[in-house]
């Protein structure tokens, strides 16, 4: 139990187009869904936290109008990166949390996104 | 700031050997504390989680040490295999559906 995919696992786009990254819960509903970014061999950065039905929360210096985050059922998140350019470039990962899970975040597989 | 701080950076240790990451807190609001272990290209994977309720907690070949009194808490890997390589992360949550606030990350290499 508690699988969180996400698609695509990795995507090459042009300079200045928008992308689109899903995290889908695949048996739980995920009230919570969260958005990080990973840069090589670094931690995890929390980008966005996200609630079913409402707006997300974003983390100081996080553009909001770059990384738009939609959270329209319990079992879909996505992220946008709108405008991309050779500095989005990153390994986005996003988790879900569900109260009867014991409260923890899982992780989905992550997407590879480079921006040429 | 780094809420959780992660100690070490990098392990080597031997096939059978024992792993040992530190992580040490300051808030003492934090209420539940999860280590993940990742591989290179994918996500974080729960490998065992603790609340400060509990000293001591077991999962087969891992072990979390919980010292509420010194805010430090460990991961003990018994018996470390290769299949063990991996990136660990500690963290500590603030609150029920807060955020996670991650350490810097251990890399541990299991020599064969």
């Amino acid at each position: 139990g508690a699988v969180v995919s996400q698609h695509p696992s990795w995507v090459i786009c042009k300079s200045g187009t928008s992308v689109k990254i899903e995290c889908r819960s695949l048996d739980f509903q995920a009230t919570t869904m969260f958005w990080y970014r990973q840069f090589p061999k670094q931690s995890l950065m929390l980008m966005a936290t996200s609630n079913e039905g409402s707006k997300a929360t974003y983390e100081q210096g996080v553009e909001k109008d770059k990384f738009l985050i939609n959270h329209a059922s319990l079992t879909l998140s996505t992220l946008t990166v709108t405008s991309a350019h050779p500095e989005d470039s990153s390994f986005y990962i996003c988790s879900a949390s569900e109260r009867l899970l014991q409260e923890t975040q899982y992780f989905g597989p992550g997407t590879r996104l480079l921006v040429l | 700031q780094q809420q959780v701080k992660q100690s070490p950076q990098s392990l080597i240790v031997q096939k059978g050997g024992i792993s040992i990451i530190n992580c040490a807190y300051e808030n003492t609001a934090f209420d539940y504390f999860p280590w993940y272990q990742q591989f290179p290209g994918k996500g974080p994977a729960l490998l065992i989680a603790i609340r400060p309720d509990v000293s001591e907690k077991k999962e087969g070949r891992f072990t979390i040490s919980f010292n509420k009194s010194a805010k430090q808490f460990s991961l003990h890997i018994m018996d470390s295999q290769p299949g063990d390589s991996a990136t660990y992360f500690c963290a500590a949550r603030l609150g029920s559906w807060g955020k996670f606030q991650f350490g810097a990350g251990t890399q541990v290499v299991v020599t064969p």
